[in-house]
């Protein structure tokens, strides 16, 4: 059983178009991470946040920590190819160890 | 981009030997980690250092073994490998002293176990 659980699992998308990455949980955490991997390399980090009801915005990114501090979100506006790859969420429980969820595979066709 | 390296990338072994994988990092972190990733469960914490020679075990460290023995370098042995440890393995490294709570990941290692 995941931790964190990612929603949804698969999304295909075309060029233009928004989409929204969910990720919750039942624990509180001290931060959530975003990173996003494509095929044979690692996770790269995009966010973190750490202050409940937090929104930072990347550019078309924008990341929402629920006030709770349970719960995250992943807004992207006017998706480009380049922003296909898989997006995962982790989360910190105050010991410095993340649990991740199983990820969120994205495609942006051209 | 964090300065850490993996080796080997890849590997194939039988069933049975003995792996050893290599993290090395160059940015002077004190936390390392190792994670295996495998489909549909995302990553998962196999062990993690908080400083040479201290460390400790994740959700999936039966099998495993790991040792820091310098700053800068974390080895993840398998004792025998077996067929279920076939995976994709990712070192990881951060530095919460300085108030991060970012972890940066390495290439990755695929190791096949047949």
């Amino acid at each position: 059983t995941q931790l964190l659980e990612q929603s949804p699992q698969f999304l295909s998308i075309q060029e233009g178009e928004n989409l929204t990455v969910y990720c919750n949980s039942s624990s509180v955490f001290s931060s959530l991470q975003w990173y996003r991997q494509e095929p044979g390399e690692g996770p790269v980090l995009l966010v973190t946040v750490v202050t409940g009801g937090e929104v930072k915005k990347l550019k078309r990114l924008t990341f929402q920590f629920g006030d709770a501090r349970k719960d995250s979100s992943l807004h992207i506006t006017a998706a480009q190819t380049g922003d296909t790859g898989l997006y995962l969420c982790a989360g910190d429980e105050y010991d410095y160890k993340l649990s991740f969820g199983a990820g969120t595979t994205v495609t942006v066709r051209a | 981009d964090a300065g850490i390296t993996q080796s080997p990338r890849h590997k194939v072994t039988e069933t049975g030997t003995p792996v050893t994988l290599r993290c090395h990092q160059t940015e002077n972190h004190r936390y390392m980690y190792w994670y295996r990733q495998d489909p549909g469960h995302g990553l998962r914490l196999i062990h993690y250092s908080y400083g040479v020679k201290d460390t400790d075990k994740g959700e999936v460290s039966d099998g495993y073994s790991v040792s820091r023995s310098k700053t800068e370098d974390f080895l993840l042995t398998l004792e025998s490998a077996t067929s279920s440890q076939t995976s994709v393995y990712f070192c990881a490294i951060s530095e919460p002293d300085t108030g991060g709570y970012e972890q940066y990941f390495g290439p990755g290692t695929r190791l096949t176990v047949t």
